[in-house]
């Protein structure tokens, strides 16, 4: 079975530009998380969304932005972006309602 | 007081000892609890789960639970260079608004020698 996609793999974007990232889950799970890791840092929380809703939202400015598709697939949107946001995003599918949650490859993004 | 809080390492250990990670955690009502190894360069893999109190055996992996103390550690056995990695502790909080958000902590570097 594929696990979670992501694309692209890596992104090199200027200040005050846009970005929008993207990821599959695994086949059969209908809720996608992302995530953001900043060098020597732990990942953390940015959104969840189950059945298309989103379901909870952490601590990130509203330059961020996500949907989830009818087809279960999402995407991450960041506006003006700023040098700070030079990250590894990550996006986990879980199945259901359960606990686990399996993380993409990433999307490496720079920010000049 | 960060919510889930690991010694960052590096843990140098000898090919085919026993390497322990801690972890500790201070949201009192959280229930669930993973550790996922993380390679340079790549994404978190998810390793162990772990929800009740005690220990969980998988292969050269066992996680353990304390609860009322708050911790939770990850033993590998006989370990391998190829174990060399980040091993990030996972909580989900207890009162996480009906969604689970994985709370992170940063992660200890394991480092096996031949």
């Amino acid at each position: 079975d594929a696990g979670v996609t992501q694309s692209p793999t890596h992104l090199i974007k200027t200040r005050g530009q846009h970005v929008t990232l993207r990821c599959s889950p695994i086949s059969g799970h209908k809720s996608v998380s992302w995530y953001q890791q900043v060098l020597g840092q732990g990942p953390q929380f940015i959104f969840q969304y189950y059945e298309k809703e989103e379901r909870g939202r952490g601590n990130f400015p509203d330059r961020f932005s996500a949907r989830q598709f009818p087809n279960y697939s999402s995407e991450l949107n960041v506006n003006a972006l700023l040098l700070g946001d030079s990250a590894l995003y990550l996006c986990a599918s879980t199945l259901g309602r359960s606990y686990e949650q399996y993380f993409g490859p990433g999307t490496r993004l720079t920010v000049t | 007081q960060k919510e889930v809080e690991q010694n960052s390492g590096p843990l140098s250990v000898p090919e085919g000892a026993i390497a322990s990670l801690n972890c500790t955690y201070s949201d009192r009502g959280s229930q669930s609890f993973f550790w996922y190894r993380q390679y340079s360069g790549k994404s978190p893999e998810l390793i162990m789960f772990i929800y009740s109190n005690g220990d969980k055996e998988d292969g050269r992996f066992t996680a353990q639970l304390n609860k009322a103390s708050q911790y939770v550690s990850l033993l590998i056995r006989d370990s391998q260079p190829s174990d060399s990695a980040t091993y990030l502790c996972a909580v989900i909080p207890g009162f996480s608004g009906g969604y689970n958000k994985l709370i992170f902590g940063a992660g200890t570097r394991l480092a096996v020698h031949p």
